[in-house]
């Protein structure tokens, strides 16, 4: 299994500002994944990053407000941008299940609250 | 839509007191049904893959089982560090789409 790294583990932030999480795999993959999991909610797919292309968002998602970067295949960021009260909650990496009914790896999550 | 439902949303249990989370699901083809343990401030953490009705996979005091329409993970004696959220998901959509549910907030009481 993979080895994520996510920073920051945690943050407050002010309202209007924005803030770039960091997710590191200790090996090469394709396919990255960030997910949000607001209190006492599932885990919501926000978009899946490849090294080399735009980002594919979900519904209810959009670039401006969740830009993402994949300058490589063992890294990506999310930027949370102009941050309101709601998006208070943990946003998870995660990377590529190496078949198509296996299991998916995670990072330890950062958990957001915006002020 | 692909949709997965977990029942109870939160069980306290007594240590030793044995008892099953449920997860019933509705897929278009059943690609697997996955389980995890999320410990608060973490991220989760994968324990089982179920592939077929009538798979049965087992880790210490925990057994998941799968039938057409749902899944069980049954824990058996529990002990305080079995807290945590369980979450099930299952493969939908797309090539590398998971779909979670909500999870079920155990509480091990000693």
């Amino acid at each position: 299994s993979a080895v994520i790294s996510q920073k920051p583990s945690r943050d407050i932030c002010q309202r209007g500002t924005s803030l770039t999480i960091q997710c590191q795999v200790d090996s090469q993959v394709t396919m990255m994944f960030w997910y949000r999991q607001q209190p006492g909610q599932s885990l919501t797919l926000i978009a899946t990053a490849n090294q080399g292309s735009e980002a594919t968002y979900e519904s209810g998602f959009v670039i401006d407000k969740f830009p993402i970067s994949r300058p490589n295949l063992t890294f990506s960021t999310l930027t949370v941008s102009n941050m309101s009260p709601e998006d208070s909650s943990i946003y998870l990496c995660s990377v590529e299940r190496p078949g198509l009914n296996t299991e998916a790896f995670f990072g330890q999550g950062t958990r957001l609250t915006v002020v | 839509e692909d949709q997965v439902t977990q029942s109870p949303e939160a069980l306290r249990l007594q240590e030793g007191e044995s008892s099953s989370l449920n997860c019933s699901y509705t897929v278009s083809g059943l690609r697997g049904l996955f389980w995890y343990r999320q410990d608060p401030g973490k991220g989760p953490e994968f324990l089982f893959t179920l592939y077929s009705a009538g798979e049965e996979k087992e880790k210490e005091r925990l057994k998941a089982t799968l039938t057409k329409k749902e899944s069980f993970l049954h824990i058996t004696a529990p002990k305080p560090e079995d807290s945590a959220t369980y979450l099930c998901a299952v493969p939908s959509g797309g090539y590398q789409k998971v779909t979670f549910g909500i999870g079920t907030k155990l509480q091990v009481i000693p």
